[in-house]
């Protein structure tokens, strides 16, 4: 298995909703990550979990509170969220050794009214 | 902080035309990655470039790594409407990558 799966794929919530993103890999990797992406722009990295522990936080809201349950799975919660904070929301995982690369899932789309 | 320049951000040619993209830095990169990305999807990564002067090819697509390992370009032969979509190159740098602002390319038949 060679994919990173995220979702959902689409989500639409309100300013005072709580939500989650959820994301899995089954390849063995121990770095996984969340980016927010608007359209057009690179990726811009939000958080990096290393072996299950969080080791960058790039100084991202509270409103986003990141999660790593196992090896395989990373969660983003969401609450009282903005307008702008609607963008695609990618997930990737890594070696150790991120001079790999990363492999990212498709994203979900998130939209907030 | 390590910053990578993309260059041209948006490039629209014609089926078949020849194309080159470019990522410059002022800071050494362990490796650099060239992904792409199309709409609606997580970027997929075509290569990584390790080595100082390194060239890697991929069916018509061409990575160069600068010998200073700096730079890197990224070159399409005979572009076709399938390779259209967001190009980004990624710098390794200590803990984490630096991505490119990213080149759209259109390919148009």
């Amino acid at each position: 298995d060679t994919e990173v799966t995220q979702t959902p794929k689409h989500l639409v919530m309100g300013m005072t909703n709580k939500k989650s993103l959820k994301c899995e890999q089954h390849m063995g990797h121990r770095a996984m990550y969340w980016y927010k992406q608007k359209a057009k722009k690179p990726p811009e990295l939000m958080f990096v979990y290393s072996y299950e522990k969080l080791s960058i936080n790039e100084s991202v809201p509270s409103r986003f509170s990141p999660e790593c349950p196992n090896s395989s799975l990373l969660n983003l919660h969401l609450h009282a969220l903005q307008p702008e904070d609607s963008a695609l929301y990618l997930c990737a995982s890594s070696e150790a050794d991120i001079n790999y690369g990363y492999t990212f899932g498709s994203g979900t789309r998130l939209t907030v009214v | 902080t390590q910053l990578l320049e993309q260059s041209p951000q948006f490039l629209s040619i014609q089926e078949g035309e020849n194309l080159t993209v470019y990522c410059n830095s002022s800071s050494v990169f362990s490796s650099l990655q060239w992904y792409r990305q199309e709409p609606g999807e997580g970027p997929v990564l075509l290569v990584t470039v390790v080595t100082g002067g390194e060239v890697k090819k991929l069916k018509r697509l061409t990575f160069q790594f600068g010998d200073a390992r700096k730079d890197s370009s990224l070159h399409i032969t005979a572009a076709q409407p399938g390779d259209t979509g967001l190009y980004l190159c990624a710098g390794v740098g200590p803990g984490k990558s630096t991505f490119g602002d990213g080149t759209t390319l259109t390919v148009k038949p």
